[in-house]
């Protein structure tokens, strides 16, 4: 059974500063999703990752994929307040056109200002 | 917005009841997936289905069941409902292959 494990479950941090969040999957796959989620609203997609050694960069996040090491990162650079909200990985380990996605357990961020 | 459309926003039940949430893919989806969220079991994926037929199961209780139509919107229904079903559901579509994205979710709750 796949699993998905995120750390810090929780994470405080200054505006300005930087950080990582890490996700860790125990089964092999190259496909993998990063969501934001706002308190009671819906999952918004930031970043799919499709092949070892995938970076992405949008503003100041950047994720970034190892298949080899089953572990991807979300790194916030010079965090702002509008950054705080719970992040998710997701891995997809199902076949084309049978896709399911199983979560990791968030991480909530909250950026102090 | 994500395009995928769901209704109703929120549903208050009591326990042994059934209820029926409905989700509409983004346009040109053939893929539609349930999800539920709850404190507990986090995210947990339900049931997929693609053009109308089921092609991936994962934690759905026999309580509950999933349709898509030949519109391509699909309905969940949980029936005999206790008070730990209380959760967010999604609904999610995407292409074949492609990544999901999420509509703005159903909270149940059952009291």
């Amino acid at each position: 059974e796949l699993k998905v494990e995120q750390n810090p479950l929780f994470l405080s941090m200054q505006e300005g500063k930087n950080y990582t969040i890490y996700c860790n999957y125990s089964t092999t796959s190259d496909r993998l999703y990063w969501y934001r989620q706002d308190p009671g609203k819906s999952l918004e997609s930031l970043f799919v990752l499709l092949s070892n050694g995938a970076v992405k960069q949008e503003g100041r996040l950047m994720a970034s994929l190892d298949t080899k090491a089953r572990l991807s990162t979300l790194h916030i650079t010079a965090a702002v307040h509008d950054l705080s909200a719970t992040y998710f990985c997701a891995v997809d380990i199902s076949s084309f056109g049978n896709e399911k996605l199983t979560f990791g357990t968030g991480t909530r961020l909250t950026i102090i200002p | 917005d994500s395009g995928v459309t769901q209704t109703p926003k929120h549903l208050i039940t009591a326990t042994g009841q059934r209820v029926t949430l409905r989700c509409s893919p983004r346009s040109g989806d053939l893929s539609v997936y349930w999800y539920q969220q709850s404190l507990d079991q986090g995210l947990q994926f339900l049931i997929q289905y693609y053009n109308g037929e089921e092609r991936a199961k994962g934690n759905i209780l026999e309580r509950f069941s999933a349709q898509q139509f030949p519109d391509l919107h699909s309905e969940l229904n949980l029936s005999s409902l206790e008070l730990g079903d209380s959760a967010l559901y999604f609904c999610a579509s995407s292409r074949r292959g492609d990544e999901q994205f999420f509509g703005p979710g159903t909270r149940l709750t059952v009291l």
